[in-house]
């Protein structure tokens, strides 16, 4: 079946500094990429859709700036947690669909495994 | 705007028994519904989907939804529960065209020997 991978699954970063989330979609491509956070015993919040070779589209309330999303090709996509601060750990969660003839929701949506991140 | 609600946070059954997870949903379209599982630590799984057709919907590893339109639910089940089973449960929903799923708050199932 479809897999997606996300890297690191944990990462450990001082506050102020600058993180890299990977999301490779290893036997799919993937126009589109979802990028969630998932605060403890709380649901997915989306925060941003990325279609490969576009700019990311956030969500109301997501800054753009501190967490810089690029697709630059499609079975990768990257989320950078920009000068991280505590508030910012969180579970971080990217989710790829495939390229199908039939866009939108009901093509088949694949999710990696989570990235916990800890600013200290 | 599009929302889903799971009323159960917690919820405990002994091995063996039936399931039920509740889950209520608001959108202003035909709704495409969804059901996904979480291990601790880990992303989201799929169980099973609606889309059209028939309002009971079969899934992996044993269980089902069925799409009540006049009540705005979609509630999981399955008739016997496996310790394997314990996990988070997250119920979400989309439309035709719109690729973004809105989850709901998810319910955490806890299986008692």
């Amino acid at each position: 079946g479809a897999v997606v991978s996300q890297h690191p699954s944990w990462v450990i970063c001082k506050s102020g500094t600058s993180v890299k989330i990977e999301c490779r979609s290893l036997d799919f491509q993937a126009t589109t990429m979802f990028w969630y956070r998932q605060f403890p015993k709380q649901s997915l919040m989306l925060m941003a859709t990325s279609n490969e070779g576009s700019k990311a589209t956030y969500e109301q309330g997501v800054e753009k700036d501190k967490f810089l999303i690029n697709h630059a090709s499609l079975t990768l996509s990257t989320l950078t947690v920009t000068s991280a601060h505590p508030e910012d750990s969180s579970f971080y969660i990217c989710s790829a669909r495939g390229l199908h003839l039939d866009r939108g929701v009901n093509s088949p949506l694949h999710f990696g495994n989570g990235t916990r991140l800890t600013v200290t | 705007a599009q929302s889903v609600t799971q009323p159960d946070i917690h919820i405990t059954v002994s091995e063996g028994a039936s399931l039920e997870l509740r889950c209520n949903y608001s959108y202003g379209a035909t709704p495409y519904l969804f059901w996904y599982v979480q291990s601790p630590g880990q992303g989201l799984q799929l169980l099973l989907k609606y889309f059209s057709g028939d309002t009971l919907v079969q899934g992996i590893k044993g269980f089902e939804a069925e799409f009540k339109r006049s009540q705005s639910s979609f509630n999981l089940r399955k008739p016997s529960v496996h310790w394997s089973d314990a996990a988070e449960y997250f119920c979400a929903v989309g439309g035709f065209g719109n690729e973004k799923l809105t989850f709901g708050t998810g319910t955490r199932l806890t299986i008692i020997p």
